[in-house]
C-alpha cells in the first residue's frame, strides 16, 4: 500500500519561497503513474497545483504556473513543490497525491502551511 | 478551466435519511466524475469512480450517477459516520477541478 508523508516549513513569509517535498513508499514515482500536489485553505475546498510524470513531464494549474515549480528525486523516492512570491492567499494545508487515470487514489496527510511575517 | 457547482454547500439530515448531493459541471464530461469524502483533519478520500464504480471497502449505501453535465452522490440510509464533507472532481481534462464541497452534518 503506497503512503506519502509531506514535510517542510510550516512557516514562509511573504514574498518568500513554499518548499515541501513528499517521500513515497510502497510505490515507485517511477511506476506509470502521475504524482500531484493539492491544496486546501482553511475552511475551504480543495486545489489542483499541477502533477509530475515519471521522466519529467509535469502539468500545472494555469492559475499558479508562473509560480510552481514540481519535480522528482527518483533516488530518493520523493516528490518537491516550490512555490515562489507566496502572500496570505497562499496558506494552506498541501497535500501530496498519487494519480492514477486521474483520480488521485492516494493521498499524504497534508501538511499546513502559514505564510505570515 | 472546466468550473464544477457542487449543491448544496451543507446539509442536515438524520439518520436514516437518503441525502443527495449534485455536481453540474461547465461542459459535458461524460462520465469523468469522481467523489472524495473528507473528515476534519484528514485528507480526502476516494469513494467512487468514476461516476458509479464503488471504490473497495466503500459501503453500498453510497452510489453514483449521472453523465455528461449533471452528476449525483446519493446516501441512501445516512449513518453517524458518514458525516464529513463531499467533493466531486472532474477527470476529463486539466487543470483537474474539484467542486466547492458539501459538509453534512448529522
Amino acid at each position: 500500500q503506497v503512503q506519502l508523508q509531506e514535510s517542510g516549513p510550516g512557516l514562509v513569509k511573504p514574498s518568500g519561497t513554499l518548499s515541501l517535498t513528499c517521500g513515497v513508499s510502497g510505490d515507485s514515482i517511477n511506476s506509470i503513474n502521475w504524482w500531484s500536489w493539492v491544496r486546501q485553505p482553511p475552511g475551504k475546498g480543495l486545489e489542483w497545483i499541477g502533477e509530475i510524470y515519471p521522466g519529467g513531464t509535469t502539468n500545472y494549474n494555469p492559475s499558479l504556473k508562473s509560480r510552481v515549480t514540481i519535480s522528482a528525486d527518483t533516488s530518493k523516492n520523493q516528490l518537491s513543490l516550490k512555490l515562489n512570491s507566496v502572500t496570505a492567499a497562499d496558506t494552506a494545508v498541501y497535500y501530496c497525491t498519487r494519480v492514477a487515470h486521474a483520480l488521485f487514489d492516494s493521498w499524504g496527510p497534508g501538511t499546513l502551511v502559514t505564510v505570515s511575517s | 478551466d472546466i468550473q464544477i457547482t457542487q449543491s448544496p454547500s451543507s446539509l442536515s439530515a438524520s439518520v436514516g435519511d437518503r441525502v443527495t448531493i449534485t455536481c453540474r459541471a461547465s461542459q459535458s464530461i461524460g462520465t469523468y466524475l469522481n467523489w472524495y469524502q473528507q473528515k476534519p483533519g484528514k485528507a480526502p478520500k476516494v469513494l467512487i469512480s468514476p461516476t458509479s464504480n464503488l471504490q473497495s471497502g466503500v459501503p453500498s449505501r453510497f452510489s453514483g450517477s449521472g453523465s455528461g453535465t449533471d452528476f449525483a452522490l446519493t446516501i441512501s440510509s445516512l449513518q453517524p459516520e458518514d458525516s464529513a464533507t463531499y467533493y466531486c472532481q472532474q477527470s476529463y481534462s486539466t487543470p483537474w477541478t474539484f467542486g466547492q464541497g458539501t459538509k453534512v452534518e448529522i
